[in-house]
């Protein structure tokens, strides 16, 4: 079975730019979460889809956002970029949101 | 004070030693998470436990509810156990998201 993959998995933006990353959970699992890893910050959460709907968001400004398609695929965006936004961000899928999750490789962004 | 604290921060140790790491945490949760993440960042999830021990291998997950308490036991190491080691603990109720502790960097010399 296809682990979780990201895309794309390495990206430069600058300032004031928007990204949108994206994120395909394995076969069968319907809830995606989202995370952001920063040397400073650490591991922290950002949302949580199931069925297409957010169950969960973590302590973020408006300026990131997400969605998940019917297919379980998940994408999130994040406009008006900072230089703080400059991250590891990963995904991770699971049957549904009690079950172990399975993480993918990451997106490491850059912004300048 | 971080909901979700690990200790220690750093660890070296020597091929075959055995190895502990802690983690603490101050809320009531539904299950903690143990993850492995190598340089270049993949994480991978070594164990997910609500209660007592999980053994997988070399590795043995011990959990304390009454004392909010998790071990990660690592017996015979060896250089590519080197990782960070993170846990992460699903808060009961509502709020379920995962809460991360700092990590834990290992280091296993040959």
């Amino acid at each position: 079975k296809a682990g979780v993959t990201q895309t794309p998995r390495y990206l430069i933006k600058t300032r004031g730019q928007q990204v949108t990353l994206s994120c395909s959970p394995i076969s069968g699992h319907r809830s995606v979460s989202w995370y952001q890893q920063t040397p400073g910050q650490g591991l922290q959460f950002l949302f949580e889809y199931f069925s297409e709907t957010q169950r969960n968001k973590g302590n973020f400004p408006g300026r990131f956002s997400g969605r998940q398609f019917s297919n379980s695929r998940s994408e999130m965006n994040v406009s008006t970029l900072e230089l703080g936004d400059s991250a590891l961000y990963l995904c991770a899928s699971s049957r549904t949101a009690n079950y172990e999750q399975y993480f993918g490789p990451g997106t490491r962004l850059t912004v300048t | 004070k971080n909901e979700v604290e690990q200790s220690p921060q750093n660890l070296t140790a020597q091929e075959g030693e055995f190895i502990t790491i802690n983690c603490s945490y101050s809320v009531g949760i539904s299950a903690l998470h143990w993850l492995q993440q190598h340089p270049g960042g993949g994480i991978v999830s070594l164990f997910m436990l609500s209660s007592g021990k999980k053994k997988h291998g070399r590795l043995i997950a011990t959990i304390n509810i009454q004392e909010k308490h998790s071990s990660l036991h690592i017996t015979a190491s060896h250089p590519r156990d080197s990782a960070v080691y993170i846990c992460a603990v699903k808060a009961a109720g509502s709020a379920r998201q995962l809460t991360f502790g700092s990590g834990t960097q290992l280091t296993v010399l040959p």
